[in-house]
C-alpha cells in the first residue's frame, strides 16, 4: 500500500491565489519530503521536513508536518502558472514511498 | 553538476520483445532508484542499489524484470519478455548515502505494443 497519500488528487486556482495541499501517511517517520513533477519530467525535490520540526519555509514553500496526526501540508503562496505540477510527498519508508500525487493547475 | 542521465528517453517495442534502459547517476552518489510511474500515479519503487549491492528489491518482479550494477555507478534496468503492462516511465533516481534528498533523471517512457 501506498505510505503517502496526498489530497486532493486536482486543484485548480488562478494565478495569485494560494494553493494547499496535504498529504497522510501511515506509520512513524523520520523525515517527509515533497516533490514537483513538471509533465514529461523526472520528480524535484523542494523540501523536507524532520519529524521533530513542525514548521518549515523555502521562498513560497510553506510545508507544516503533524506527527501526532501523520500529516503533513504544502502551502504554495502567490501562486504562478509555473507552479502547474504534480506534487507528491514521500516519507522514509523504503518501499512505497510516493503517494498518488495532487495535480495542481494555476490558471494565468 | 549534471544530474541523473537517462536513456533511451522514449522506447516503442512490441510485447514479447526485450528492452533494456540505462542510468548514469550523480558522480558521488552510492544510491540508486529505479522506479515505475504509471499514468496518473506515483512513483513505485522497484529496486534500490547502495554501491552495486540491491538492498531493497522486493517490488522487482524477478520473472522478467532485471537489473545490475556492476560498478557500483551506473545502472541496467531490463524487461524481457516485455508484456502490454510493463508501459509505464521508468525513473531513476540518485542520493547521497544517508541522505533522503533524491535526484532523478527525465525517466524513460516505454510504450509495449
Amino acid at each position: 500500500s501506498q505510505q503517502g497519500e496526498e489530497d486532493p488528487q486536482a486543484l485548480s486556482i488562478q494565478e495569485g491565489e494560494n494553493a494547499t495541499m496535504n498529504c497522510s501517511y501511515k506509520t512513524s517517520i523520520n523525515n517527509l519530503q515533497w516533490y514537483r513533477q513538471n509533465s514529461g519530467r523526472g520528480l524535484v525535490h523542494l523540501i523536507l521536513i524532520r519529524s521533530n520540526e513542525r514548521e518549515k519555509h523555502s521562498g513560497r514553500l510553506r510545508v507544516t508536518l503533524d506527527t501526532s496526526k501523520k500529516s503533513s501540508s504544502l502551502l504554495i503562496t502567490a501562486s504562478r502558472a509555473a507552479d502547474t505540477a504534480s506534487y507528491f510527498c514521500a516519507t522514509d519508508a523504503l518501499r512505497d514511498i510516493f503517494g498518488t500525487g495532487t495535480r495542481l493547475k494555476v490558471l494565468a | 553538476e549534471a544530474g541523473v542521465v537517462q536513456s533511451p528517453r522514449y522506447k516503442i517495442i512490441e510485447k514479447k520483445q526485450p528492452v533494456a534502459f540505462w542510468c548514469n547517476p550523480i558522480s558521488g552518489h552510492n544510491t540508486l532508484y529505479w522506479y515505475r510511474q504509471n499514468l496518473g500515479q506515483g512513483p513505485e519503487l522497484l529496486i534500490r542499489y547502495e554501491n552495486e549491492e540491491a538492498v531493497d528489491d522486493s517490488q522487482l518482479p524477478k520473472d522478467r524484470f532485471s537489473a545490475e550494477r556492476l560498478k557500483g555507478v551506473d545502472s541496467t534496468l531490463k524487461i524481457q519478455p516485455a508484456e502490454l503492462g510493463d508501459s509505464a516511465v521508468y525513473l531513476c533516481a540518485s542520493s547521497l548515502t544517508g541522505e533522503e534528498t533524491q535526484y532523478f533523471g527525465p525517466g524513460t517512457r516505454l510504450l509495449v505494443l
